[in-house]
């Protein structure tokens, strides 16, 4: 089968740089993708992995290791409006994990 | 506006009824999803489609069906509704497969 395992919750600052790790087990690997979901809203898609190394947009960032089966998603100058949860999915099935909830702080 | 339309937003089941949720994209998407989200939870795949025709079960198919006769549609099925259905369903579609999802706005069920 497939599992994520991510942390329940991360608080941060304003303007600081935050990371939500995610570690994954499955028998096949067709790449890992993040999603936004602001209370309980429709999830929004915000970055995919499919190869080692790290894709950049904008302010977020993700990461990938599959020898580790490992990733992370990477949030710069934080804003009050990146509170909110944020699930890794592990691509195919498009299996969620548990999600991360982000407060970001004044 | 171009996205996956869900209807309806908000119903009121009573137990033993039966009702069907709507999903309809208009990408041309082959890729769809259904998802249950429980309060504080994550997303639990229902059901899943493919293409017109071709569809498949999820970690958590019990108590639902689905059909795909149309590339658009994707309707889920509830048969003898019961309180642990009680969730919010959000459907999603992609081109890709491995990512880029679309997700509805999501229905709200209560069971009572």
């Amino acid at each position: 089968g497939q599992s994520l395992e991510q942390p329940s919750e991360v608080t941060a600052v304003e303007g600081a740089i935050v990371q939500i790790n995610c570690t994954y087990q499955t028998s096949g690997f067709y790449g890992l993708s993040w999603y936004q979901q602001h209370d309980g809203g429709a999830p929004t898609f915000l970055s995919y992995n499919a190869l080692d190394g790290l894709e950049e947009t904008g302010r977020f960032s993700s990461f990938l290791s599959r020898s580790d089966s490992y990733g992370y998603l990477l949030l710069q100058e934080l804003q009050m409006k990146d509170s909110a949860s944020y699930f890794c999915a592990l691509g195919g099935k498009l299996i969620f994990g548990q999600g991360t909830e982000l407060s970001v702080k004044p | 506006n171009a996205g996956v339309t869900q209807t309806p937003k908000f119903r009121i089941l009573k137990i033993g009824q039966s009702m069907t949720l709507q999903c309809t994209q208009d990408m041309n998407h082959n890729y769809m999803y259904w998802y249950r989200q429980d309060p504080g939870m994550g997303l639990k795949l229902i059901y899943y489609s493919v293409g017109a025709g071709i569809t498949d079960k999820g970690e958590v198919p019990n108590g639902y069906n689905v059909s795909r006769s149309t590339t658009e549609d994707f309707p889920l099925r509830l048969e003898l509704a019961a309180p642990s259905q009680t969730s919010v369903y959000f459907c999603a579609s992609s081109s890709q497969g491995a990512y880029g999802y679309t997700f509805g706005s999501g229905t709200r069920l209560t069971v009572v």
